[in-house]
């Protein structure tokens, strides 16, 4: 069955240092991974997605996002944090199932910006 | 734009009482889905469908049920609500590609309160 886990429910940066957001996963197959944010009272949006081509994928707002298919890792990197930043990010794997795909959602992470 | 519309953005309902969340997508997508958000809980997927009348339990379906006649509508019903079940709802979309796995699209949320 395939899981995923975020490995710090809050992390704290100060504005113009770099984030570091970690997650890792297991899967019995090839999986898809994807980066979600969700900004306070606001739907989620989509940050990057990996699928099995460039193992360092770059998304929106400067985040990358390598996968480590040893260490079966996905972290999530800006190198410098801006305020607009803080929000929950959520690591999601996807994988066949069934007839179709199945996603499932880390627990999530908080990150906080300070000035 | 990918359009994935909730029926209702804040809904009250007594305990007993059947409840139906409504979920429509705008894209022909295969595959969509039903989670709960909760805090510190990230999104749990309660079901989810790859076709018109297909559908799967995902990790906690216990006291719902779902329902999808047509290909751009996903009803999730609470058959007796319960206090329990106050969360965020949150449905999504993807179409089901064979090579890769594609992004979700996310509604704006249902946020229902069982009293």
């Amino acid at each position: 069955a395939q899981s995923v886990t975020q490995l710090d429910s809050h992390v704290s940066v100060s504005e113009g240092t770099p984030v570091l957001l970690r997650c890792n996963y297991s899967s019995s197959y090839s999986p898809s991974l994807f980066w979600y944010v969700q900004h306070p009272n606001k739907g989620l949006q989509l940050l990057l997605k990996y699928t099995s081509a460039a193992t360092l994928v770059k998304g929106i707002n400067g985040f990358e996002a390598e996968f480590k298919k040893s260490e079966t890792s996905f972290h999530l990197t800006k190198p410098s944090a801006h305020m607009s930043d803080a929000a929950e990010y959520f690591c999601v794997v996807s994988d066949r199932w069934g007839g179709g795909n199945k996603l499932t959602f880390g627990t999530g992470t908080q990150l906080k910006v300070e000035l | 734009d990918v359009k994935v519309t909730q029926s209702s953005r804040y809904l009250v309902k007594r305990t007993g009482e059947k409840v139906f969340l409504e979920c429509v997508q705008d894209m022909d997508h295969e595959n969509m889905f039903w989670y709960r958000q909760d805090p510190g809980l990230g999104l749990r997927l309660i079901y989810f469908s790859y076709d018109v009348k297909m559908k799967e339990k995902g990790d906690i379906p216990e006291g719902y049920s779902v329902s999808r006649e047509k290909k751009e509508r996903f009803s999730l019903i609470l058959e007796s609500a319960s206090t329990n079940q106050t969360s965020m709802y949150l449905c999504a979309s993807s179409s089901r590609d064979r090579v890769q796995n594609t992004e979700a699209f996310f509604g704006q949320g249902t946020r229902l309160t069982v009293v």
